[in-house]
């Protein structure tokens, strides 16, 4: 079984709004990574945050970690057409390199 | 830099045939990894390298599937026979390393369909 599940499944906003994707996983981990996936091709490695960060950024990326919670968040601010992609969290295993994917929320910008 | 090349890109077989899919890692990477992509799915891990080594390959169906990196470089993942439920994206990734936190880089699959 998947160790991550992201919600919401599918989320469609305007060109400008901010889009929050949410990952929640079942046991104790590494790292959280988020990957985007544009249709028909492969992932792209987008940000990784260690359990013992809180938040981090990069660009118009904001990804939050709540270790008691099990859980983590991806925020797009100021979202564009170009941003249009599934988006995955996966969790790394305690022995290192193995990634668990979890099923991703596809994410529609409507110009 | 190059990325992680696959091929074919695309392949349709009928149930029971054989299949094989190509991967080259980008260079000096020593981590290799297959994954199977379902539709509406995330990415699950079939098999993990460390040069030419497997690492990890429980999620591998041994009965059917099979892969190898001879020489520690390309990979090569191969089903026989091939069924329907095979029908999938069939991913490639390396890494530098096996440590935990190291980006993996995806090439850009093969999709497999299965009659």
């Amino acid at each position: 079984s998947q160790q991550g599940e992201e919600d919401p499944q599918a989320l469609s906003i305007q060109e400008g709004e901010n889009a929050t994707m949410n990952c929640s996983y079942k046991t104790s981990i590494n790292n959280l990574q988020w990957y985007r996936q544009n249709s028909g091709r492969g992932l792209v490695h987008l940000i990784l945050i260690r359990s013992n960060e809180r938040e981090k950024h990069s660009g118009r990326l904001r990804v939050t970690l709540d270790t008691s919670k099990k859980s983590s968040s991806l925020l797009i601010t100021a979202s564009r057409a170009a941003d249009t992609a599934s988006y995955f969290c996966a969790t790394d295993w305690p022995q290192g390199g193995k990634l668990i994917f979890g099923q991703g929320t596809e994410l529609s910008v409507k110009p | 830099e190059a990325g992680v090349a696959q091929s074919p890109r695309y392949k349709i077989i009928e149930k029971r045939q054989s299949v094989a899919f190509w991967c080259n890692p980008i260079s000096g990477h020593a981590t290799l990894y297959w994954y199977q992509q379902i539709l509406g799915q995330g990415p699950k891990l079939l098999i993990q390298f460390q040069n030419n080594g497997v690492v990890d390959d429980s999620q591998l169906p041994k009965d059917r599937f099979s892969a190898e990196r001879l020489k520690g470089v390309d990979s090569t993942l191969k089903i026989q026979p091939a069924k329907l439920e095979d029908s999938a994206v069939y991913l490639c990734a390396s890494s530098l390393d096996l440590a935990a936190g190291e980006t993996q880089y995806f090439g850009p699959g093969t999709r497999l369909l299965v009659l």
